[in-house]
């Protein structure tokens, strides 16, 4: 595997389901993100680590948990979701914060 | 706070029909303007990192070129395969990029 991987590549939840996005990075890099993308809006960054610590909260509903146990990994727990939570979410890894970011393919999310 | 705005919103040329992209920002302390392409339902692909004003970096048929307030991607004879939407992102003090909402790009026969 190269550059960012994400998992799975679809997923369908119900409101009351728990599930969890998974992201690895294999590029060496020390800085990876969470960002949710909706039609006709720009990129929202929901979340930020940098050395496996979260510098960054975009002000995200807790229903949205990440969870980083390592440079290369990155999680993101979903649980209650709601239906305006249905969105592409991508996963990107730089060296460092403010650095060029290298996106994953995405996990489309639907939330019956 | 930093703000991104691309223009046109949607682009529809022919082949081999010039024209440049704008992306016109406002950031605090620039660090670095990042230039994406985006397939449908794929991850933006990286194409160019400007760092400062009168900088130019070419690929292929993209040139991106960067001033104080804006940094435009010129399209040199495209071709159908260059269809996507190009995303434009700065990068300022703050720990993040701030993106634009992107230019959908269609290039027919």
């Amino acid at each position: 595997e190269t550059g960012v991987t994400q998992t799975p590549r679809h997923l369908v939840m119900g409101m009351t389901n728990k599930k969890s996005l998974k992201c690895e990075q294999h590029l060496g890099h020390n800085a990876m993100y969470w960002y949710k993308q909706s039609a006709k809006k720009p990129l929202e960054l929901m979340f930020v680590y940098s050395l496996e610590e979260r510098v960054e909260n975009n002000s995200v509903p807790s229903r949205f948990s990440p969870e980083c146990p390592n440079s290369s990994h990155l999680f993101l727990h979903l649980h209650t979701l709601q239906p305006e939570d249905s969105a592409l979410y991508l996963c990107a890894s730089s060296q460092a914060p403010q650095e060029t970011q290298y996106f994953g393919p995405g996990t489309r999310l639907l939330v019956l | 706070e930093d703000q991104v705005t691309q223009s046109p919103e949607a682009l529809r040329l022919q082949e081999g029909e010039s024209s440049s992209l704008n992306c016109s920002y406002t950031v605090s302390g620039l660090r670095g303007l990042f230039w994406y392409r985006q397939d449908p339902g794929k991850g933006p692909e990286f194409l160019f990192t400007l760092y400062s004003a009168g900088e130019e970096k070419e690929k292929e048929r993209l040139k991106a070129t960067l001033t104080k307030k804006e940094s435009f991607l010129h399209i040199t004879a495209p071709k159908p395969e260059d269809s996507a939407t190009y995303l434009c992102a700065v990068a300022g003090t703050a720990s993040k990029l701030t993106f634009g909402t992107g230019t959908r790009l269609q290039v027919t026969l």
